[in-house]
């Protein structure tokens, strides 16, 4: 079975802060990570993953993320965070199979205070 | 390139009447799910269907039932709606071909908001 445990359900930075976002992962197989966004009133967005291969990931709109195996985390940062940024962020987890529904988080939402 | 289209956006239901969300989506996708959303819970799935023909439970199945029509449509039927049903709903779709790859995105649908009263 697989899981995800997003640390902290609310985090607020102040605009140009640094993001961190905590996801920690179970997984019985080598693991296939994701971090998805949304916005108000919108269906989820794919930010990045990782597959196999190198660790550090990057996304889109300045996100990155870094897989270790050692930790079973799968931390979500942005180095400068802007008012855009405001949304709520998922981690989820899938295994090797298509076929295998992926896991969502609770999810953290996070604010950004000018 | 409309994705994943979802109807109704919004409904309200009375305690035990039925309805059903229509799901499609045009990526030629094989594998399609259904999700609810709840404040502080996340996205729990309730049904998929890794291919068409075939259909399986998620975590939260009970009180729904679902039909994959053919490959484009994947609808979720609330036979009798109860209060607890009241969520988002959104239904979402990957390629998962004949070399299924758990790194495949999913394509999320716009959501329908639900409330049963």
């Amino acid at each position: 079975a697989q899981s995800v445990t997003q640390l902290g359900s609310h985090v607020s930075v102040s605009e140009g802060a640094l993001v961190l976002l905590r996801c920690n992962y179970s997984s019985s197989v080598p693991p296939y990570l994701f971090w998805y966004v949304q916005y108000p009133n919108q269906g989820l967005q794919l930010l990045l993953k990782y597959t196999t291969g190198a660790t550090l990931v990057k996304g889109i709109n300045g996100f990155e993320a870094e897989f270790k195996k050692s930790e079973t985390s799968f931390h979500l940062t942005k180095p400068s965070a802007h008012m855009s940024d405001a949304a709520e962020y998922f981690c989820a987890v899938s295994g090797l199979s298509g076929n295998t529904p992926l896991v969502f988080g609770k999810g953290t939402r996070l604010s950004v205070i000018a | 390139n409309a994705g994943v289209t979802q109807t109704p956006k919004f409904q309200v239901l009375k305690t035990g009447q039925s309805m059903t969300l229509q799901c499609a989506q045009d990526m030629n996708h094989n594998s399609m799910y259904w999700y609810r959303q709840d404040p502080g819970m996340g996205l729990r799935l309730i049904y998929y269907s890794a291919s068409e023909g075939t259909t399986d439970k998620g975590e939260v199945p009970n009180g729904y039932n679902v039909s994959r029509l053919n490959k484009r449509e994947f609808s979720l039927r609330l036979e009798s709606a109860a209060p607890s049903q009241t969520s988002v709903y959104f239904c979402a779709s990957r390629a998962s071909g004949r070399s299924p790859r758990g790194n495949e995105k999913l394509f999320f649908g716009s959501g329908t908001q639900l409330s049963v009263l």
